[in-house]
């Protein structure tokens, strides 16, 4: 069973930022907020990840509302490279297992 | 350069055969994973070794099996015994157990003639 909801598909033009959102309402006080992207016929990509402060690396921002019943993703300045599959992920719970629950992520295009 | 590598990229496979594919990790983790991904699908797993000398079943064991005689590898053999096996096979280590930060290999491409 997904833990989150995310669009199945996304469009974004060439260096304007790329807003990804996910919802994860039934999200538990101990889980963590995971996002990874699958470039195709690639292995999946671990981007960043958070509890409940906003999160920022080289590659992205993640920003978890106060609820944490949703989160974005956001790529500041989207490069033809970033088309990709992205997943948000719940995780670390004891419950979660030992798998991440993929599921079906956002298919992000990103035009010239 | 620190990470996993996987081998072969395309694999093809007779009915009836059973085939190995590779995975190998020079990240000094202690956790390795098996997971499928078919067509326009989330990843699914196969199986996962905790420590070398141990593995356990994932949620889709049944025609596979895999060994973890060293800390670096985890090779998967897919059996005669799994009916569909075309798919796209990823494999994944991470520091510990249930450490969620995975990090992927670039994964094979099992086709069966």
């Amino acid at each position: 069973d997904a833990k989150t909801t995310q669009p199945p598909s996304m469009d974004c033009a060439e260096g304007r930022a790329a807003n990804l959102p996910c919802n994860h309402s039934t999200i538990s006080g101990n889980e963590y907020v995971y996002w990874y992207r699958q470039i195709h016929s690639q292995g999946p990509q671990y981007i960043i990840h958070g509890l409940k402060n906003n999160e920022t690396n080289e590659m992205a921002s993640l920003i978890i509302t106060e609820d944490r019943k949703s989160s974005t993703l956001i790529l500041p300045h989207a490069t033809l490279r970033d088309t990709a599959v992205y997943y948000c992920i719940v995780a670390g719970d004891s419950n979660s297992g030992y798998a991440l629950n993929f599921g079906k992520g956002t298919s992000l295009l990103v035009t010239p | 350069d620190g990470g996993i590598t996987q081998s072969p990229k395309y694999l093809f496979r007779k009915e009836g055969q059973n085939v190995t594919l590779s995975c190998e990790q020079n990240l000094n983790h202690d956790a390795m994973y098996w997971y499928r991904q078919d067509p326009g699908q989330g990843l699914r797993l196969i199986y996962y070794s905790q420590i070398v000398n141990d593995f356990q079943k994932g949620d889709i064991a049944e025609g596979y099996s895999v060994s973890r005689e060293k800390k670096e590898s985890f090779p998967l053999t897919v059996t005669s015994a799994q009916k569909n096996p075309t798919a796209f096979y990823l494999c994944a280590s991470s520091p510990r157990l249930a450490e969620e930060t995975q990090y992927f290999g670039p994964g094979t491409r099992l086709l069966v003639l």
